[in-house]
């Protein structure tokens, strides 16, 4: 089974702090995401990578930064963390496909806090 | 008009009962399909893909229908433990961005 691990479950920070959720994943996939989830939002897309070193912006890249130094590990940054970015973050991966695309795989999910 | 649609529900239905739920898209381009479950303040998981013109799994049953643009779930004999939210998931052909519904609410009853 396809194994994502989120390193904290829960977490609670202060406005202004630098923020970093990471994210392994085990199956040498090469396509990592980031999503918040808020209520009635949906999932959106913050940054992508489907690369080592490679990134793309997604939805609602803007307060965040990411960084892919190796295959499984992909770090979601908030710079500057704000009481908006409050929000459930959510890290998935996914098998380049050829033919078809690949379905994601999620870890657990972060639940930041931003006081 | 959202790139895919799902009516948030709540389905209530007794246990045993068969459902279906619908997704629709709007980029005829869209090629590759997912169903998603996702249990309240967790992750969603992977249910199924849908890639060619249905697929089942047990209880689940899911479809394509290209012509008028949408998938389908459909749940048979419902659980108590099939209660959750049934996420509906798109790709469009040459791209790396999977779009998401809102979800689909369903609660099965005793």
């Amino acid at each position: 089974d396809v194994k994502v691990t989120q390193s904290s479950r829960y977490l609670v920070k202060r406005t202004g702090e630098k923020v970093f959720l990471e994210c392994v994943q085990d199956m040498d996939h090469e396509n990592m995401f980031w999503y918040r989830q808020d209520p009635g939002l949906g999932l959106r897309l913050i940054y992508f990578s489907y690369d080592v070193k490679m990134k793309e912006k997604g939805d609602i890249p803007e307060g965040y930064s990411v960084s892919r130094e190796k295959k499984e590990r992909f770090s979601l940054i908030l710079e500057s963390a704000s009481t908006n970015q409050t929000s459930m973050y959510l890290c998935a991966s996914s098998l380049f496909g050829t033919a078809y695309t690949q379905p994601q795989h999620f870890g657990d999910g972060t639940r930041l806090s931003i006081l | 008009r959202k790139e895919v649609e799902q009516d948030p529900g709540p389905f209530n239905v007794p246990e045993g009962a068969t459902v279906a739920f619908n997704c629709t898209y709007s980029n005829s381009a869209s090629q590759s399909f997912f169903w998603y479950r996702q249990d309240c303040r967790k992750e969603p998981k992977l249910l199924m893909s849908v890639y060619s013109s249905g697929n089942e799994d047990g209880r689940f049953t899911a479809q394509l229908n290209r012509a008028s643009q949408y998938i389908s779930l459909l749940i048979r004999d419902s659980k108590l433990s099939d209660s959750a939210t049934y996420l509906c998931v798109v790709n469009n052909a040459g791209t790396y961005k999977y779009i998401f519904g809102t979800g689909t609410r369903l609660k099965v009853l005793a």
